[in-house]
Parts: C-alpha cells; sequence; structure tokens
C-alpha cells in the first residue's frame, strides 16, 4: 500500500457523459500527478500541481481538467467521454522532486 | 521529444535464472531515472537513479545508470514466481516522468 488513495475504483459510464476521479496524496506530499494508461499508449503523464498550483503538463486532453485543493486532494474532471477514453487512470504523489508513488488507479469503461 | 525505450518487450524464464532489463533513453534535462514494478495494478517503485556508476541494490534486485550512454539496467537474480510483472523504466527531465513501454517478465517454475 503506497498511501496513495484514488476513488472510485472502477467507474461504467456512456459516451458524453462526465466524471470526477479523486485522489488523496501520501500524508506530507505536496505533488500530485496524474497519468492515463492504456494497452496501445502505455503510461501517459497527463497534469501535475503541486501545493495547489498547477506545475507540468503532458497530453491532457481540453476535455480534461484537473484541480488539487487547500488540503491536497486532488481531483481529475473528464467531461464529453468518448469510447477512446476507457483506460486505468493513475494519481502518483510525491514531496517535490521524489520518487512518485502510484495509487490503485480508477478504471473507466465508457460505452 | 523524450523517449524511454526498454527491451526485451517480454521474457519468459525459470526460476532461479538471472536476468537482465535494458532501458534506453533521451530526455532533455535529465535528472533522474526510475524503475517500477507493475503486477495487476499500481506500479509500485524499485529504484531511482541519478548518478553514473552507482548501483542500487534491494534484495535480488539491483540497477545501475550509465549517463554517458544514456541507459540503465535492472538485475535480478535467482528469480522466483512472484518475481512475474512488468517493470517500467521512467526518467524525469522537463516532464515529471516519461515512461517506457515496460518489460514483461514471466518467471515459470
Amino acid at each position: 500500500d503506497s498511501g496513495v488513495t484514488q476513488t472510485p475504483k472502477h467507474l461504467i459510464t456512456a459516451t458524453g457523459q462526465r466524471v470526477t476521479l479523486r485522489c488523496s496524496p501520501r500524508s506530507g506530499d505536496l505533488s500530485v500527478y496524474w497519468y492515463q494508461q492504456s494497452l496501445d499508449q502505455g503510461l501517459q503523464f497527463l497534469i501535475q500541481y503541486y501545493n495547489g498550483e498547477e506545475r507540468a503538463k503532458g497530453n491532457i486532453l481540453e476535455r480534461f481538467s484537473a484541480q488539487q485543493f487547500p488540503d491536497l486532494h486532488s481531483e481529475l474532471n473528464l467531461s464529453s467521454l468518448e469510447l477512446g477514453d476507457s483506460a486505468l487512470y493513475f494519481c502518483a504523489s510525491s514531496v517535490d522532486r521524489d520518487p512518485q508513488y502510484f495509487g490503485p488507479g480508477t478504471r473507466l469503461l465508457v460505452l | 521529444e523524450d523517449k524511454v525505450v526498454q527491451s526485451p518487450l517480454s521474457l519468459v524464464v525459470h526460476e532461479g535464472d538471472t536476468v537482465t532489463l535494458n532501458c534506453s533513453y533521451e530526455v532533455t534535462n535529465f535528472r533522474s531515472l526510475l524503475w517500477y514494478k507493475q503486477e495487476k495494478k499500481a506500479p509500485t517503485f524499485l529504484f531511482m537513479l541519478t548518478s553514473s556508476g552507482i548501483e542500487k541494490k534491494s534484495g535480488r534486485l539491483s540497477s545501475i545508470l550509465d549517463k554517458k550512454e544514456l541507459f540503465s539496467i535492472l538485475n535480478i537474480t535467482a528469480t522466483q514466481t512472484g518475481d512475474s510483472a512488468i517493470y517500467l523504466c521512467a526518467v524525469e527531465g522537463n516532464t515529471p516522468l516519461v515512461f517506457g513501454k515496460g518489460t514483461r517478465l514471466s518467471v515459470i517454475a
């Protein structure tokens, strides 16, 4: 157990819908990262927040957004969902530029 | 564009064998290279390497980085069935982490 928690574990929804994934980092970690893992693309970095501020952006679609709250938990919002958005979404956390520790992931299935 | 290439893509060995997994990279402003093990779900952290030539060791696993040749290896000695997993290499540069596709290791009894 890495100490990073993510909810929900599984999510099934329809195309066009919007979902919110939630992440609580390890105690003391200020950075939160979001990743998408699909079979063909592997693990892809989406976005990083550090102490409430966006720090780095990767291959995140405009339909996706994230934020980090004052208590350091983070949410990833996915809207106008498409079939291709079906994937495992991981959150990771670190103190700063340290090893990232990954949560158990949320498996999203868009039908 | 930052890139991480792992080889082989998959490997099947018998218990007790020693395996070497390879990771080569091209990254802007290299900071560190990390190895993760992914079994059923979340990647779990194994090693973080920042300096060339210094071996990191944890039990039967060890890893070393060559910053001149831009590669790293992960060694697993006396493999066990519990070592079966996907091993991911990732580098940190301007992007927090860029991952390779992984090496799928299967250890058979």
